[in-house]
């Protein structure tokens, strides 16, 4: 079993729409939770960081996380063509290496 | 654009060559990072180094190796090459060693064709 998991997608929106995407980890020393935008042949970029449970917004994105069932979510307010990308979150204890999910592909069509 | 510079951008080889990725981490950041992403695995740790020295290992193969120069550039080295180790190698930079403020800024990427 994979230490943190997520659906591959796609995931198939229009624009406008309200995204949600999620994570589940196993580790439960996971104490820092990212999510990163990778656009195609780009390396990932920080979009979020937010530590133990709790929502963190930015915009029109709102990280969240549930320490006891092990979920952690990004949510998209009004998506936008420019938000198609694929979303990796992350975990990390503060000790060691972080550890990525696989990455869900999101479409957002005009 | 990171600040975070990575040569080359692609790279086309054969079985059992060897090949040295190089990555420039941004200005003042002493730790670097370096990725394996391919399609069925993700985004996977290899190596981390902080000022020269090697800090944490993942799931790198023995074939595999790298430094971290006096000036912070570092280099993957890359050997005995198989086809499946063909795949995008990220190199990231950050500012601290391991601590949860870090934030770790990713390079544009090496894509790497093995045949």
């Amino acid at each position: 079993q994979k230490e943190v998991e997520q659906d591959p997608g796609p995931l198939s929106v229009p624009e406008g729409a309200i995204v949600s995407l999620n994570c589940t980890y196993s580790n439960s020393a996971f104490q820092y939770f990212m999510w990163y935008r990778q656009y195609s042949r780009k390396g990932p970029e920080l979009l979020m960081y937010t530590y133990s449970s709790g929502n963190k917004e930015d915009g029109r994105f709102t990280a969240q996380v549930d320490k006891s069932s092990k979920y952690i979510s990004l949510f998209i307010r009004d998506s936008q063509p420019s938000d198609s990308a694929t979303y990796l979150c992350a975990a990390f204890t503060g000790f060691q290496k972080l550890v990525f999910g696989t990455g869900t592909r999101l479409l957002v069509s005009p | 654009d990171s600040g975070v510079t990575q040569t080359p951008k692609h790279l086309i080889t054969a079985t059992g060559q060897r090949v040295t990725l190089r990555c420039s981490p941004r200005s003042g950041d002493l730790s670097v990072y370096w990725y394996q992403q391919s399609l069925d695995q993700g985004l996977q740790f290899l190596i981390q180094y902080y000022n020269g020295e090697e800090r944490a290992k993942g799931n790198i193969l023995e074939r595999f190796s790298a430094q971290q120069f006096p000036d912070l550039h570092s280099e993957l080295n890359l050997s005995s090459l198989e086809l499946g180790d063909s795949a995008l190698y990220f190199c990231a930079s950050s500012a601290l060693v391991t601590s949860g403020e870090e934030t770790q800024y990713f390079g544009p990427g090496t894509r790497l064709l093995v045949l």
